[in-house]
């Protein structure tokens, strides 16, 4: 089975804190995700990658940075956090492949408060 | 451009009778589509995908869904709801890129 570890299932942190969200995968995929969910506004893509060392961004970047160092970690980086940040974080992966039909797959989470 | 519309956002049954969870898509080219299933606090799990082989797929807990091309739908279906079955659902669909489009959600609540 497919296994998709996030650090933390709950965290709280401050106002202006930097704060890492980490996610491990065990099945050598290629791609890496990270996804916050809203109530209301489903999951949204934050940032993604292909490669080590690679990273693209989603659809709101802005606030986070990411860092893949090994193809198997995928580090999510909130610079100063901010209490719009207040969410839940999804990690997940797949393989990589151009026909699309590749599902991915998730963690856990981590609730993540900022006070 | 793809996207994808959970006709539903909350379905009730009865334990013991049949779930029917609706979603069509839209796509510009033959689709990947998934089902997710996610319990509360917890992550999204695969349920089951179709990639254009057998148009009725079957997954896990007894779940199967059939892909329509004709109505661009691919609807969930059990045919005994389970308490057990309560969480939200997400129809998704994917693209070369391995990208999700996801539905909006549907939650299912399954009454004793």
């Amino acid at each position: 089975d497919v296994k998709v570890t996030q650090s933390s299932r709950y965290l709280v942190k401050r106002t202006g804190e930097k704060v890492f969200l980490e996610c491990v995968q065990d099945m050598d995929h290629e791609n890496m995700f990270w996804y916050r969910q809203d109530p209301g506004l489903g999951l949204r893509l934050i940032y993604f990658s292909y490669d080590v060392k690679m990273k693209e961004k989603g659809d709101i970047p802005e606030g986070y940075s990411v860092s893949r160092e090994k193809k198997e970690r995928f580090s999510l980086i909130l610079e100063s956090a901010s209490t719009n940040q207040t969410s839940m974080y999804l990690c997940a992966s797949s393989f990589q492949a151009w026909t699309g039909d590749q599902p991915q797959h998730f963690g856990d989470g981590t609730r993540l408060s900022i006070l | 451009a793809q996207s994808v519309t959970q006709l539903d956002s909350h379905v009730s049954v009865s334990e013991g009778t049949p779930v029917l969870l609706r979603c069509n898509y839209s796509s510009s080219y033959s689709p990947s589509l998934f089902w997710y299933v996610q319990h509360p606090n917890k992550g999204l799990q695969l349920l089951l995908k179709y990639t254009s082989a057998a148009t009725l797929v079957k997954g896990i807990n007894g779940f199967e869904a059939e892909f329509k091309k004709s109505e661009t739908s691919f609807h969930l279906t059990k045919p005994s709801a389970h308490m057990s079955d309560a969480a939200e659902y997400f129809c998704v669909v994917t693209n070369a890129g391995n990208m999700l489009t996801f539905g909006g959600g549907t939650r299912l609540m399954v009454k004793p």
